[in-house]
């Protein structure tokens, strides 16, 4: 699976809007990008995925860049549930008969102050 | 809501000394995985279990480990002779894979670990 590079921490205020960024400057055009996020003492949770257009569901919005080497994980409105690690990953969309088994950088670790 | 769940939630242990990690998966799940985290460190695959074999394993999966899908439900990582290195969170994962081309509808819900400590 290709690279992903993120900010090692953020900071956000309660109930401001948090853009987590990734750059993935490698990726291919199968790849898939996912995100997902570990709670403290939890396991990973997914957030949202995409391939190419902008993506929204009920826990996030995932915007990526055009030339795709990019992508923003957006959360309209932190919460202190929302501190936590969270991964950007890439997965090969077509990888045949494989595992899918997901690949973990150190994430970008997102602290949300009241 | 359906989830993964993980038995025990901590399990210690004596060095040489074999354990079993338990999981259930998800139901109509047809993929299953363990990953462990020591901890500070990355979240690190270890292997992925499919139709009943192993379908892909890391470099850390080695013959010390195995797994297991017993009954249909249960799915168990076993360590044979525990290592002060094996001490970490272990996780197991399960998804469901849909028909047509792509992964790009195959969320992998994880349970909440089992941590190992290993003395």
């Amino acid at each position: 699976d290709a690279k992903t590079t993120q900010p090692n921490s953020m900071e956000s205020n309660e109930e401001e809007p948090v853009h987590l960024p990734c750059n993935h400057s490698t990726i291919s055009g199968t790849d898939y990008i996912h995100w997902y996020r570990q709670l403290p003492s939890q396991g990973p949770e997914y957030v949202i995925h995409g391939l190419t257009s902008n993506v929204n569901n009920r826990m996030a919005s995932l915007a990526i860049a055009e030339d795709r080497k990019s992508s923003t994980l957006i959360l309209h409105r932190a919460t202190l549930r929302d501190a936590a690690v969270y991964y950007c990953i890439l997965r090969d969309g077509y990888s045949g008969a494989g595992s899918y088994q997901l690949t973990f950088g150190k994430g970008t670790k997102l602290s949300v102050i009241p | 809501e359906p989830e993964v769940t993980q038995t025990p939630s901590h399990q210690v242990t004596q060095m040489g000394q074999e354990v079993i990690l338990r999981c259930v998966p998800i139901s109509n799940h047809l993929y299953f995985y363990w990953y462990r985290q020591i901890l500070g460190q990355k979240v690190e695959f270890l292997v992925s279990f499919y139709n009943n074999e192993i379908s892909e394993k890391s470099e850390i999966f080695d013959d010390q480990f195995s797994v297991e899908r017993p009954d249909g439900s249960n799915f168990t990582l076993k360590i044979r002779s525990t290592k002060l290195e094996d001490s970490a969170m272990y996780f197991c994962a399960s998804m469901m894979v849909s028909g047509g081309g792509g992964s790009s509808y195959n969320e992998q819900f994880f349970g909440p670990g089992t941590r190992l400590t290993v003395l």
